[in-house]
């Protein structure tokens, strides 16, 4: 069965503090990674969707990135309205329906 | 804005009731998706449609619950007879093969 964890649960950082966040996967094939980003009460907010070991992409104060077993998503000097829940997906390969999510780690930054 | 919407935001309902959401998907999407979310976990993949077939359905999709996309535009969700445990944000996305965008989500409150 497709699992996804992700680390740590949550996460509190002083503005300026960089971190990471990990989402390991085990899945039968990998079709894509994805990354949303999620406020409390709202819809999840598309960030990334990687597809290979080795890829990166960034997005302002965010980087992620992904090897066969795990994917990172870096933040850099990070600011109070980058709180929120990170969550990352694995869409299998065969096909182009569901994501499978982790449960997310809860960020908060502070002044 | 052309994102995805979902109607009503909020429902309250008593134990046993029939409940039914709305949602539009961003116009030039054809592949639709609903999700369950419940607090501290990440959205469970429901069901499926392309266009106006619907294409896959999961387990937890029981005979309580159906999804209809007449004429490939809008989606309605309907649970029937409904239970304490179906209380849970109802999330609606629309896309591509490579990219999900989340609706703001239906709250339902089983009373």
């Amino acid at each position: 069965e497709d699992q996804v964890t992700q680390s740590p649960e949550a996460l509190r950082l002083q503005e300026g503090e960089s971190s990471s966040l990990n989402c390991s996967y085990t899945v039968s094939g990998l079709r894509g990674l994805f990354w949303y980003r999620q406020d409390p009460g709202k819809g999840p907010e598309f960030l990334f969707t990687l597809y290979s070991a080795g890829e990166e992409k960034e997005k302002e104060r965010l980087k992620a990135t992904l090897t066969k077993k795990e994917s990172f998503l870096h933040i850099t000097a990070p600011k109070p309205e980058d709180s929120a829940t990170y969550l990352c997906a694995v869409q299998v390969t065969g096909t182009a329906s569901k994501l499978t999510f982790g449960t997310g780690t809860r960020l908060q930054v502070t002044l | 804005d052309t994102g995805v919407s979902q109607d009503p935001r909020h429902k309250i309902t008593k134990r046993g009731q029939n409940v039914t959401f709305r949602c539009d998907p961003i116009s030039e999407h054809n592949r639709l998706y609903w999700y369950r979310q419940t607090l501290g976990q990440g959205p469970e993949f429901l069901t499926y449609f392309q266009n106006e077939a619907q294409l896959e359905k999961s387990r937890l999709l029981s005979d309580r619950f159906s999804a209809e996309r007449p004429k490939g535009s809008f989606s309605t969700l309907e649970i029937q007879r409904t239970e304490q445990g179906d209380s849970a944000m109802y999330l609606c996305a629309s896309g591509s093969a490579d990219t999900q965008y989340f609706g703001p989500g239906t709250r339902l409150t089983v009373l």
